[in-house]
């Protein structure tokens, strides 16, 4: 069945320093969703990428898509403590309906 | 307004009890989901509903039951509760099946079950 890894699985930073979590699959995929679940919370929603290489940007925020649509990244420039959570990406394959989460990346800041 | 709403917040219940937990969305979604997430924060899918019908059933042992009464409502039944079931259940709903556009979903505030 579909896999989709993430790593890493964990990643401590001094605030103002970069971050990046990167997400592959094993299938090619139809889409690809990130999300955001703070300590305690529930996961939300930040974007979804569909095309081959595409490249969308949410503020301090890129995430990027593959050219092969298997793999994807998250990229969060100058970290800030609000950003203190665990990222996820998920990917489904179109005709499973079925969207596969990776393990999270639990992303801890200090300021 | 809260748009995927679960009840209970926690349940603490024992071994071998039945229990249900009640999920509603008031987005007007055709599909939802139930997701289990354990200890180390895996996600994983049980169920999906769409427009009242079941979709995916993610090899999930048949104590689990989901019931879906009308598109706004999927509920969860646990029979004999086990230690292994211990973990934070939520529930999702997004526009359309996932795989297809408007397929983003939209996440409860979640379920802590504790079995003792």
């Amino acid at each position: 069945g579909q896999q989709v890894m993430q790593i890493p699985q964990y990643q401590h930073v001094q605030e103002g320093e970069d971050f990046t979590t990167y997400c592959n699959s094993s299938t090619t995929l139809s889409n690809i969703q990130w999300y955001k679940q703070r300590p305690g919370g529930h996961p939300v929603f930040l974007i979804q990428l569909v095309k081959s290489g595409e490249v969308k940007k949410q503020k301090r925020l890129t995430f990027q898509f593959g050219e092969a649509k298997k793999n994807s990244s998250l990229h969060i420039t100058a970290t800030q403590t609000t950003d203190v959570g665990t990222y996820f990406c998920a990917g489904s394959g179109g005709s499973n309906y079925k969207l596969t989460f990776g393990k999270g990346t639990l992303l801890t800041v200090n300021p | 307004d809260t748009a995927v709403s679960q009840t209970p917040k926690y349940l603490v219940t024992q071994m071998g009890n039945d229990k249900s937990i009640k999920c509603e969305q008031n987005l007007g979604h055709d599909t939802m989901y139930w997701y289990k997430q354990d200890s180390k924060k895996f996600l994983k899918i049980m169920f999906s509903y769409n427009n009242k019908e079941l979709i995916i059933n993610e090899t999930v042992p048949n104590r689990f039951s989901p019931k879906s009464p009308d598109k706004a409502h999927l509920n969860l039944h646990i029979n004999s509760l086990e230690l292994g079931d211990s973990a934070v259940y939520f529930c999702a709903s997004s526009h359309r099946l996932a795989g297809t556009v408007f397929d983003e979903q939209f996440f409860g505030p979640g379920t802590r079950l504790t079995v003792l």
